[in-house]
């Protein structure tokens, strides 16, 4: 079975630093691989994803991630956050039709919080 | 833009009671899925649609959740009786190909 680890409940950045979240997953085969983020009240959003190719992936606000599969990690990172950055991501791994989204599980997340 | 919608928003009802939660889906995209989201559990597949027909619902308490797709714009997630366990906030999301796309969600609180 497939399984996704977020090592990192909290974070607290300052603005202007670098970010780097933590995923390592376990599956058989090459996984499809996501991270998505989640504002308060809001549902869940794709900011990346990996299915195959270039391992360093690039996504939306700024984020990239990273697929090393010595790891098994899919570690998410951003060199310098913004305010709006903080929110809640969640690392996810994909199996099955539709590019792993008919099975999709998801790590616990980590959440992210922001200082001046 | 397109977007998944969810109603309501916010349901808080009393133990007991029958809760219906429904789900307009981005018009074209083939699947549908209902998460329900808890601090305890965290992300949690209860059920998904292909093309309308149910093809995995082994998430879903069997006894008191029901899932249905009476057509391709709209989505049910039914919950009769309702417990207070059944308390968090359930996710609809429609999707085509590796798109995929989350509702707002419906906060669902039962006392």
């Amino acid at each position: 079975a497939q399984s996704v680890t977020q090592p990192d409940i909290h974070i607290t950045v300052s603005e202007g630093a670098s970010l780097e979240l933590r995923c390592n997953y376990s599956y058989g085969a090459t996984p499809y691989l996501f991270w998505y983020v989640q504002s308060p009240g809001q549902g869940l959003q794709l900011l990346l994803k990996y299915f195959s190719g270039d391992t360093l992936v690039q996504g939306i606000k700024g984020f990239e991630a990273e697929f090393k599969r010595s790891q098994s990690s899919f570690n998410l990172r951003k060199p310098s956050v913004h305010w709006s950055d903080a929110a809640e991501y969640f690392c996810a791994v994909g199996a099955g039709s539709n590019f792993g989204n008919e099975k999709l599980t998801f790590g616990t997340g980590t959440r992210l919080t922001i200082i001046p | 833009d397109a977007r998944v919608t969810q109603t309501p928003r916010h349901k808080v009802t009393e133990m007991g009671q029958e809760v219906t939660m429904r789900c307009q889906p981005i018009l074209g995209h083939n699947t549908v899925f209902w998460y329900r989201q808890t601090m305890m559990q965290g992300l949690e597949l209860l059920a998904y649609f292909r093309n309308r027909a149910p093809l995995d619902d082994s998430g879903m308490p069997k006894d008191r959740f029901s899932a249905e797709m009476p057509d391709a714009t709209l989505a049910t997630l039914k919950i009769q009786p309702s417990e207070p366990r059944d308390s968090a906030v359930y996710f609809c999301a429609s999707g085509l190909s590796e798109k995929l796309f989350f509702g707002s969600g419906t906060q669902l609180s039962v006392l």
